[in-house]
């Protein structure tokens, strides 16, 4: 059973618009709803991560927005460079002290120039 | 600042060989995991460890076992490799205070059985 479920599977933007990806999940004991970028041949890292005690957290381009009564959290892009194009995926962890994320299926995003 | 650190980086095995992945860390961390990405499918997490000396299971463990005899590496064995475990494996590490949840990935390990 999926936890964390993550589209569009892929994504093709023009650079300076908007890439969206949105998160759904099941579990309402998750409390930590990060995300993560990986370039190719890398491993991911973490980009930007929200608690539901927030409905948004913005860091330079990058904006999570979460709803905690529909379950869902979604990423914003802003100005999409073509420096963005990675693969993205949503993840969720419950807290207290330990730390096994679920992660999305991932989402590969393409900004054209 | 190494981080995270997989060896090797590329392998290709034949159906029924063995091998074992090694993953370092120098961040002290207490929680490590192991996942396999394929395309499609996201990151799957195989094993997972709580501190030295501990292993459990994740949600895709079949095929592989798992060792933690230092805090610092976490190894995952193939018995008897078959080609659907073709994949690109990543090791993680994570402190284990909610406050602080980040987890720090490894390069990752491309694996073929042919």
């Amino acid at each position: 059973q999926q936890q964390v479920k993550q589209s569009p599977q892929s994504l093709i933007v023009q650079k300076g618009g908007i890439s969206i990806i949105n998160c759904a999940y099941e579990n309402t004991a998750f409390d930590y709803f990060p995300w993560y970028q990986q370039f190719p041949g890398k491993g991911p890292a973490l980009l930007i991560a929200i608690r539901p005690d927030v409905s948004e957290k913005k860091e330079g381009r990058f904006t999570i927005s979460f709803n905690k009564s529909a379950k869902q959290f979604s990423l914003h892009i802003m100005d999409s460079q073509p420096g963005d194009s990675a693969t993205y995926f949503c993840a969720a962890s419950k807290g207290g002290g330990s730390y096994i994320p679920t992660f999305g299926r991932g989402t590969s995003l393409i900004v054209h120039p | 600042n190494a981080g995270v650190t997989q060896t090797p980086k590329f392998r290709v095995l034949k159906t029924g060989q063995s091998m074992t992945l090694l993953c370092a860390q120098d961040m002290n961390h207490e929680y490590m995991y192991w996942y396999r990405q394929d395309p499609g499918m996201g990151l799957r997490l195989i094993h997972y460890s709580v501190g030295e000396g501990t292993t459990a299971k994740g949600e895709v463990p079949d095929g592989y076992n798992v060792s933690r005899l230092k805090k610092q590496n976490f190894l995952l064995g193939l018995e008897s490799a078959a080609p659907s475990q073709t994949s690109v494996y990543f090791c993680a590490s994570s402190y284990t205070l909610g406050l602080n949840t980040e987890a720090f990935f490894g390069q990752g390990t491309r694996l073929t059985v042919v």
